[in-house]
């Protein structure tokens, strides 16, 4: 199965700030990534698909880009709303994994 | 509106069966896969398994095969997980989802979530 690493696991930041999260897979998996955010009790929300297409409705400070192996989430001005946690997800092979997640915490 | 809608929040003893559901409306339902997905206690997404509702193709996690069962009934919208005998550590949320693409893309339609709750 194609491993998920998310780096940091946790960050600390302030409104306004640029955010980069990064998701690397043990394999190249091409473009096939998804990034989501999930906030306490709720379910996940699919903000990227195909690693840097943008969901409808989903702000435009949100972008991804990459492809096979290293893939990168940005939010460019954090918002007081965007504290959640982040999740990847492959969809290159089965099992579609899910990256461990980074949480992301008011400074 | 497209949405999925989970049934109950489920408590259950060790060693029990359970069959939880996810009816999807707004959309046809046989044309996209349905996925379900494990999020223990302060923990982290799972990927359990998918269906394709149209022909019933199904693909699981190996984590989960043999563990559960997914299925679906396309006459009624109906995508369905299920566990023979439960174990406490089956605790969990547990959340079906819509494939964006026949292909992946990503996950784009999600459940409210099933919450199940093992314990003697």
């Amino acid at each position: 199965a194609i491993q998920l690493t998310q780096s940091p696991s946790s960050l600390s930041a302030s409104v306004g700030d640029r955010v980069t999260i990064t998701c690397r897979a043990s394999q190249g998996i091409s473009s096939a990534l998804a990034w989501y955010q999930q906030k306490p009790g709720k379910a996940p929300k699919l903000l990227i698909y195909d690693a840097s297409s943008l969901e409808s409705g989903v702000p435009s400070r949100f972008s991804g880009s990459g492809s096979g192996t290293d893939f990168t989430l940005t939010i460019s001005s954090l918002q007081p709303e965007d504290f959640a946690t982040y999740y990847c997800q492959q969809f290159n092979n089965y099992p579609l994994t899910f990256g461990p997640g980074t949480k992301v915490d008011i400074k | 509106e497209v949405q999925l809608v989970q049934s109950g929040a489920e408590v259950k003893k060790p060693g029990e069966s359970l069959k939880i559901s996810c009816k999807g409306s707004g959309y046809s339902f046989t044309s996209y896969w349905i996925g379900w997905v494990r999020q223990m206690p302060g923990k982290g997404l799972e990927w359990m398994g998918i269906i394709y509702p149209g022909d019933s193709d199904t693909r699981y996690s190996p984590s989960f095969q043999g563990q559960v069962t997914i299925s679906a009934d396309k006459s009624i919208s109906t995508a369905y997980l299920q566990w023979s005998s439960l174990k406490a550590s089956d605790t969990a949320m547990y959340y079906c989802a819509r494939l964006l693409k026949p292909d992946g893309g990503g996950m784009d339609v999600w459940g409210q979530g099933t919450t199940v709750t093992v314990s003697s």
